[in-house]
């Protein structure tokens, strides 16, 4: 059973491009959450999705960044434009979502490098 | 707010000591409480969990007690191995959509 896979590992972008980061939870997961994670700091919650939907999005910064979680397909952490203060590790992390099975198990995380 | 407050690292032990690393959390309500382990340039994992007072989590010679009382979910290690080295992260779930609420993370470092 594989686990939460996240792609790509490592990801540079000049300032105001656009970062695509994507993450598939593991098999029969359909809760998905992000988390950043600044260097030397602890994890901050972003977003948390379901399928096609956003339930809590009260860690997302206000612009610029936006997550979908389809009907088919990975989940998608969308920045758009780029600054240095966005370079860090994103992590996913999916769940059962049934109760009690919440745990959240993480992937490998994606390292955003900001030129 | 809910959050999670974790004795501040590096902590450097020698092979065979014991470990404590300590964790105390703020939180409405009955959360779950969990301690991660993230080794360099990786994700992640689920070193154990407690979900109630009074429980004890275990895993590789690890453990942590839920006490309600002390607000406290502190890691245990009765010898540590330098395979341990790593950051541990103390965590709580929060609210009705499990998000996790994590501390700033301890590093360990065991020398042979």
């Amino acid at each position: 059973n594989a686990g939460v896979m996240q792609n790509p590992r490592h990801l540079v972008r000049r300032r105001g491009q656009e970062a695509r980061l994507r993450c598939s939870p593991m098999k029969g997961h359909s809760h998905v959450y992000w988390y950043r994670q600044l260097p030397e700091e602890g994890l901050k919650f972003m977003v948390y999705l379901q399928k096609e939907n956003i339930i809590d999005e009260s860690g997302m910064p206000k612009e610029r960044f936006s997550a979908e979680f389809p009907k088919e397909g990975p989940s998608i952490l969308r920045i758009q434009q780029v600054v240095r203060g966005d370079s860090a590790a994103y992590f996913c992390a999916s769940s059962l979502g049934l109760a009690g099975q919440e745990t959240q198990y993480f992937g490998p995380g994606t390292r955003l490098l900001v030129l | 707010g809910d959050s999670v407050t974790q004795m501040e690292g590096p902590v450097t032990l020698s092979e065979e000591a014991c470990l404590t690393i300590n964790c105390t959390y703020t939180a409405t309500g009955y959360p779950s409480l969990f301690w991660y382990v993230q080794y360099p340039g990786e994700g992640l994992q689920l070193l154990l969990k407690a979900t109630k007072a009074d429980d004890k989590g275990s895993n590789k010679g690890f453990e942590a007690t839920y006490r309600k009382e002390t607000t406290s979910f502190h890691l245990e290690k009765g010898s540590v191995q330098v395979s341990d080295s790593a950051v541990y992260f103390c965590a709580l779930s929060s609210g009705g959509y499990n998000k996790l609420i994590f501390g700033a993370g301890t590093r360990l470092a065991v020398h042979p």
